[in-house]
């Protein structure tokens, strides 16, 4: 039973240009979360999605960040016109629709030269 | 608002001695806690919870946690520590019961020394 599958695992992304990470759920996962994790922190929570729709994005920057969960296909979080500031891991986790506990990626890691 | 909070940035432990990982925790209403732990460029995995019923809990790894709500902690603890537990482990707790998402606190870098 494969895991929670984000790619790509390295990107690297000049200041302006668009940045696209996807996560593939667990076999059977509806529920979708996205956090950040800046250099020596832990996670910051980001947005929860289920299938084709943001349940709470409580946690994402009000401009330039997106995030979708189609009825088809992985979760993609979008950054567009990236700045040196987003930098950072950002991991997807899956949980079934009983909820907890969340099962994490490997995550993404963005640099912004 | 929910909050966890790891008192220590560090932890030092020699392989074979009995280690513990120190979490409070802060809700309104019943917690819902777990621990995970990192390894370098990877995810977190998931080692326990404690959502209700016994104050200890075990988990992967030979990890487990002892739930104290008068002092509103919850230490991670292990008998005989492995140097292949040498990790970042984070303490989280659900922030409330319409989504599910998690508060972590800022973790915990576990050195054991053989």
């Amino acid at each position: 039973n494969a895991g929670v599958m984000q790619n790509p695992r390295h990107l690297v992304r000049r200041r302006g240009q668009e940045a696209r990470l996807r996560c593939s759920p667990m076999k059977g996962h509806s529920h979708v979360y996205w956090y950040r994790q800046l250099p020596e922190e832990g996670l910051k929570f980001m947005v929860y999605l289920q299938k084709e729709n943001i349940i709470d994005e409580s946690g994402m920057p009000k401009e330039r960040f997106s995030a979708e969960f189609p009825k088809e296909g992985p979760s993609i979080l979008r950054i567009q016109q990236v700045v040196r500031g987003d930098s950072a891991a950002y991991f997807c986790a899956s949980s079934p629709p009983t909820g907890l506990p969340q099962h994490f990626g490997d995550g993404t890691r963005l640099s912004i030269l | 608002a929910q909050s966890v909070a790891q008192p220590e940035d560090q932890v030092n432990v020699a392989e074979g001695n009995p280690l513990t990982v120190k979490c409070t925790y802060s809700v309104s209403g019943n917690p819902y806690l777990f621990w995970y732990v990192q390894y370098p460029n990877r995810g977190l995995q998931f080692l326990l919870k404690y959502i209700t019923g016994d104050n200890l809990v075990k988990g992967s790894y030979g990890f487990e946690a002892e739930f104290n709500k008068s002092q509103t902690s919850f230490h991670l603890k292990k008998p005989s520590a492995l140097v292949s537990d040498s990790a970042l482990y984070f303490c989280a707790v659900r922030d409330n019961v319409d989504t599910d998402k998690l508060i972590f606190g800022t973790g915990t870098r576990l050195q054991v020394f053989p």
